[in-house]
C-alpha cells in the first residue's frame, strides 16, 4: 500500500541554518504531496502541498519539490528561525480512489536555537 | 472565523469507562477524519466519515466508535474495549469527499489529550 518514509528527528539546528527535511513516498500512479506542521500543543496545518510531477510547493519560506523520478518531496527552507521549531509531517493522497484519505509520515522535530 | 473546534482540550479516564470526544466544524465540509498520535509513531486513521450517517473504520478502528447524525458534528467514543487509549486526539475536515484534500488540504482542531488515570 502508500506510504511515506521521513527522516528521523530531532533536527537541531541554529538560526539562520538551512534546513532539509527528507521524505520519500510509495504509492501507485502520481500520488499528490503535501507537508503539515505541528506547533506544541497544537493541531496540524497545512504547510505547502505539490499535485503534479515537478510541482514545487512553497509557503513562509519553505519549498518542496515533486521528484516523481526519486519519488521524493523534500522539505527545504533557507534560513530558520527559533519560531520555525515544530514538529513536519509529510503526506500523500493516493491517485484515484473515492476518499480524501491522507496518509501521514511519522513526523521530524525541528529545533532551532537561538 | 471558521473553523474546526474540539473539547476538552485535556480529559481523564478512569480503567473500564467510555468518554467521548467532541469535535463541531462550521465550514460546510462534507468529510471528517479522527486520528490517534502517539510519539513517534505519527498520525493514525481511527475513523472517517465522507457523508452525513455513513462512516468507515481507518487503520486502528478497535476500541473506538463514531456518529455522524449531523454535517457540524463528529463525536468520537473511546470505549473501554481500547485498551491503551492514552493519546493526542485530532479531528479534521476537508472540503469534499473526493477532491477536497488536494485543492484544500485538510483543517485539523487543536486535539484532545486523554489520559487514563
Amino acid at each position: 500500500g502508500d506510504s511515506v518514509t521521513q527522516m528521523e528527528g530531532p533536527v537541531t539546528l541554529s538560526e539562520e541554518a538551512f534546513l532539509t527535511i527528507n521524505c520519500t513516498y510509495t504509492a501507485t500512479g502520481y500520488p499528490s504531496l503535501f507537508w503539515y506542521v505541528q506547533y506544541p500543543g497544537e493541531g496540524l496545518q497545512l504547510l505547502l502541498k505539490a499535485t503534479k510531477a515537478d510541482d514545487k510547493g512553497s509557503n513562509k519560506g519553505f519549498e518542496a519539490t515533486y521528484r516523481k523520478e526519486t519519488t521524493s518531496f523534500h522539505l527545504e527552507k533557507g534560513s530558520v528561525q527559533v519560531s520555525d521549531s515544530a514538529v513536519y509531517f509529510c503526506a500523500l493522497k493516493g491517485a484515484g480512489g473515492a476518499t480524501n484519505k491522507l496518509i501521514f509520515g511519522t513526523g521530524t522535530l525541528l529545533a532551532v536555537q537561538p | 472565523d471558521g473553523g474546526i473546534t474540539q473539547s476538552p482540550k485535556y480529559l481523564f479516564r478512569k480503567e473500564g469507562q467510555n468518554v467521548t470526544l467532541s469535535c463541531e466544524q462550521n465550514l460546510n465540509h462534507d468529510a471528517m477524519y479522527w486520528y490517534r498520535q502517539d510519539p513517534g509513531q505519527g498520525l493514525r486513521l481511527i475513523y472517517y466519515s465522507q457523508i452525513v450517517n455513513d462512516f468507515q473504520k481507518g487503520d486502528i478502528a478497535e476500541g473506538y466508535s463514531v456518529s455522524r447524525e449531523k454535517k457540524e458534528s463528529f463525536p468520537l467514543t473511546v470505549t473501554s474495549a481500547q485498551k491503551n487509549p492514552t493519546a493526542f486526539y485530532l479531528c479534521a475536515s476537508t472540503k469534499s469527499r473526493t477532491g477536497g484534500a488536494n485543492t484544500y488540504g485538510y483543517t485539523f482542531g487543536s486535539g484532545t489529550r486523554l489520559t487514563v488515570v
